[in-house]
Formats: C-alpha cells, sequence, structure tokens
C-alpha cells in the first residue's frame, strides 16, 4: 500500500526534553511538509522539503528543527526551545513543491507536560 | 498578511440535505484550491480540488465553485450523510509560497 505513515500516534514527553516525530512516504513524492494544528485551528506550516538534502522554514518554524537525508523521510524535532509544543503534528507530501494535492498522513498528537 | 478564512465556524444540517461551505481568500495571485476533509483524530483527506482557470468543478458528490471575482470559493456536498460529518478545509497554494495555506475550518455536524 502506497501512503504516509507517522509515528508513534500519541506521544507524551517532559518539559524541556527534545523529541523526534516521525514521518516516511512510500509515494515517491519529492516534497514534503510539517504542519502543527492547534485545537479548533487551522493547519500551520513549521519546515518544508523540495528536495533531498535540502529544506525551508515555514511560517513557524522557531522551536523546531528537520532533515531530509532520504527521500522517504523527513523527521521533525521538537526541541525545548519551542514554547508550547503541545499540538497535533501532520506530515504530508506531494510529487512537487507547488500545484499539486499533498497528502497527509494519520499525524501525531504531542503531549508535554 | 494575505489569509485563507471561512464564514462559519460550524455548520448544521438535516440529514439528505444539501450542505454548502464557503471559504474566503484574499490573495489574488493565488492558483490553486484544495478543499480537504478532517475527520477527528485524523489527517486531512484530499476530497476536491480546482485551479484558478475553472469556476467549477464536480466530483461524486460534491462540487466546488470559484468565484474569483469576489475572492470566494464553496463546497457544495449533495444529499449529505452521517459520515460527512467532519472538520473541512479550503486551502489555497499560490502567491510565493510553497506550500499551502490553509482556513481555520468548518465544523459540520449532520443532524439525523
Amino acid at each position: 500500500d502506497g501512503g504516509i505513515t507517522q509515528s508513534p500516534k500519541y506521544l507524551f514527553r517532559k518539559e524541556g526534553q527534545n523529541v523526534t516525530l516521525s514521518c516516511e512516504q512510500n509515494l515517491n513524492h519529492d516534497a514534503m511538509y510539517w504542519y502543527r494544528q492547534d485545537p479548533g485551528q487551522g493547519l500551520r506550516l513549521i519546515y518544508y522539503s523540495q528536495i533531498v538534502n535540502d529544506f525551508q522554514k515555514g511560517d513557524i518554524a522557531e522551536g523546531y528543527s528537520v532533515s531530509r537525508e532520504k527521500k522517504e523521510s523527513f523527521p521533525l524535532t521538537v526541541t525545548s526551545a519551542q514554547k508550547n509544543p503541545t499540538a497535533f503534528y501532520l506530515c504530508a507530501s506531494s510529487m512537487t513543491g507547488q500545484s499539486y494535492e499533498q497528502y497527509f498522513g494519520p499525524g501525531t498528537r504531542l503531549t508535554v507536560t | 498578511g494575505e489569509s485563507v478564512g471561512l464564514h462559519l465556524p460550524t455548520l448544521s444540517v438535516q440529514e439528505g440535505d444539501n450542505s454548502i461551505i464557503n471559504c474566503a481568500y484574499s490573495n489574488s495571485a493565488s492558483d490553486y484550491f484544495i478543499w480537504y476533509k478532517q475527520e477527528s483524530g485524523k489527517g486531512p483527506q484530499f476530497i476536491i480540488d480546482i485551479r484558478s482557470n475553472m469556476d467549477k468543478r464536480q466530483g461524486q458528490r460534491v462540487t466546488v465553485l470559484l468565484n474569483k471575482t469576489v475572492k470566494h470559493l464553496s463546497l457544495q456536498i449533495a444529499a449529505t450523510q452521517p459520515g460527512d460529518s467532519a472538520v473541512y478545509f479550503c486551502a489555497e497554494l499560490g502567491g510565493g509560497a510553497d506550500g499551502l495555506t490553509f482556513g481555520k475550518g468548518t465544523h459540520l455536524i449532520i443532524q439525523p
């Protein structure tokens, strides 16, 4: 089956710890994205990558980091510098960086206490 | 900054009725629009898209209308079913960004 997987579905961390969220796709898409969704809110773009070994900051990149060492994988690290890390995190991919549908993973709900 | 938004946060309709969900956008340079459906605790799912050179596109039970004059986008769902209950987002692409800009969403509630 082709698609995007995110793991784990639920993640709990103590404040001050870094945590890495996994995102893998087997759709052979070049572009990948990370969004954050807060309750009752739309999606906000954290980081995106159009090609391996390259990525750009989105609207709310502060406190987050990413890597794109493989086409299939785009992990997101939520660092201790992120002041309000508790949220629902969504990963997406698309055929190119523009003008194509983005396919979303099932999301990871991160709770930091 | 430019943004995409929705007129109503919640829409309640009777099962079997048609639903219309609206979206206003402000970036006149946007050339591609998508409607997504998001069920609780899940990622958004693509419903239908439309490019700026079109004003209407139909899918299965859904129709998207684009009015570029007033920068308005709507999603029509025919014969609404209980499974249509979800939050619906419009998203736009264009104007220099390399990601979609999403509206806040409309929660569609289906009354039996």
